[in-house]
């Protein structure tokens, strides 16, 4: 069984800054898939970013990037130049390779843009 | 993506009644998965709805409960049964992509008196 852990359970920056959210996993898996997805108070469940866990590089997508360290189970999210809304709860998610298996996830963090 | 919608957002139920939600797709999907979120709490997988045969439940989830049809590759239905104000949570069904992403649909909001 696998586990992910976020650390944070609220975190606040103010508009324009940057800030990273952690994340650490554990699993016996040699290949699987990392997510963040971001939940609004309007409770829809919005992907955010994906990370293969057999590439190297890390993923990106506009102001969002990870840091996805395989040996220390770390996938930390970076969110650049923070807007009023990304806030929002953003939980980390496993789940193994082949597509079968339902998500895995951490218990989130509460991210709150100050204006 | 897939465009997913569920049916009903939201309902208030009375203790030891059941009911049903919908979870619909745009697109014939493999993979369909339905989860809870208690209040304030995480995610956590239910079941995945398997088309043509039994879903297959988590550990502490059981089918007397909480039954789920998948009747062909774009439909599925998660039915809360003899609810107890304990099942008062959101709960969302997601559809599974060729690429290991999981799509969830808007969720319905769930409170039992």
């Amino acid at each position: 069984a696998q586990t992910v852990t976020q650390s944070q359970p609220e975190m606040s920056v103010q508009e324009a800054e940057t800030v990273t959210l952690s994340c650490t996993y554990d699993t016996s898996e040699s290949n699987y898939y990392l997510f963040w997805y971001k939940q609004p108070p309007s409770r829809q469940m919005i992907l955010v970013i994906r990370q293969e866990a057999y590439k190297q590089q890390n993923a990106t997508e506009n102001r969002f990037s990870v840091n996805f360290q395989k040996a220390a189970k770390s996938f930390s999210l970076k969110i650049s130049d923070s807007q009023l809304g990304d806030t929002a709860m953003y939980f980390c998610a496993f789940t193994p390779s082949g597509g079968a298996d339902g998500l895995t996830f951490g218990k989130g963090t509460h991210l709150i843009i100050q204006p | 993506s897939a465009v997913i919608s569920q049916k009903p957002s939201r309902d208030i139920c009375q203790r030891g009644t059941s009911l049903t939600i919908q979870c619909q797709v745009d697109s014939q999907v493999t993979m369909m998965f339905w989860y809870r979120q208690q209040p304030g709490q995480s995610l956590t997988l239910i079941a995945t709805a398997n088309q043509g045969s039994e879903a297959t439940y988590e550990s502490g989830f059981v089918i007397d409960k909480f039954p789920i049809s998948r009747p062909n590759l774009t439909f599925s239905t998660l039915t809360v049964s003899n609810m107890s104000p304990e099942d008062s949570s959101i709960y969302l069904c997601s559809v599974g992509t060729g690429t290991d992403t999981q799509y969830f649909g808007p969720g319905t909001r769930l409170t039992v008196l």
